[in-house]
């Protein structure tokens, strides 16, 4: 069974900093994944969405990897700001099977 | 503007009443899901639907129903058998895998359920 993991659960770091979320899930079988962000009480928003057959995507400050092979994702935001601040998600879709959820990173960035 | 739309925002249920969630969207999606969200955990698949007239259920479907009479609306009942029902619904649609079209996955804003 498809299982979807996140590191860390939280974080907080200051404006500017750059920073990296991490994505790990046990089934290399994949259609793609899909990084979303969470606001207090509200749905999700897309942010990128990489096919199995591509290795990253990139929109504006943001960019997500995608290895396959070893189970990983990763989302860089590069310089960041208290706008960032939210809960972010992964989600992979498995052939023939509806999306598998990671737990979410909660991100603070301080003014 | 495409997109799902979810109402209302928040619901108020008393004792052993039927409540029913709307969710509605407008991207042409043969897929449409709802989920559960509680404080600290995941979110849960209730039921899905791959298609007009046909659904399944998720992993919580207990205390649930949904009817798929159009393309573009799934609603969802909240029995008085579900004996939890506060909680953070979320509704999403995609185009199915297999049709050569991109499956992301597309989020309505949430209706928050409280019993009362």
């Amino acid at each position: 069974k498809q299982e979807v993991t996140q590191i860390p659960a939280a974080l907080s770091v200051p404006e500017g900093e750059n920073l990296v979320l991490n994505c790990s899930f046990t089934d290399s079988a994949i259609y793609n994944l899909q990084w979303f962000r969470q606001d207090p009480g509200k749905g999700l928003t897309s942010l990128l969405l990489i096919q199995s057959s591509q290795r990253e995507q990139t929109s504006g400050r943001l960019n997500a990897s995608l290895d396959k092979s070893s189970g990983r994702s990763t989302l860089y935001i590069a310089a960041s700001q208290p706008g960032d601040s939210a809960t972010y998600l992964c989600a992979v879709r498995p052939y023939g099977q509806n999306f598998v959820f990671g737990p979410g990173t909660r991100l603070s960035v301080l003014p | 503007d495409g997109g799902i739309t979810q109402s209302p925002k928040y619901l108020f249920r008393k004792e052993g009443q039927n409540v029913t969630l709307s969710c509605e969207q407008n991207l042409n999606h043969d897929a449409m899901y709802w989920y559960r969200q509680d404080p600290g955990q995941g979110l849960r698949l209730i039921y899905y639907s791959q298609i007009v007239n046909d659904f399944q259920k998720g992993d919580i479907a207990e205390g649930y129903s949904v009817s798929r009479e159009k393309k573009e609306s799934f609603p969802l009942t909240v029995t008085s058998a579900q004996k939890n029902p506060t909680a953070f619904y979320l509704c999403a649609s995609s185009s199915r895998q297999g049709d050569g079209l991109s499956t992301e996955a597309f989020f309505g804003q949430g209706t928050r359920l409280t019993v009362v």
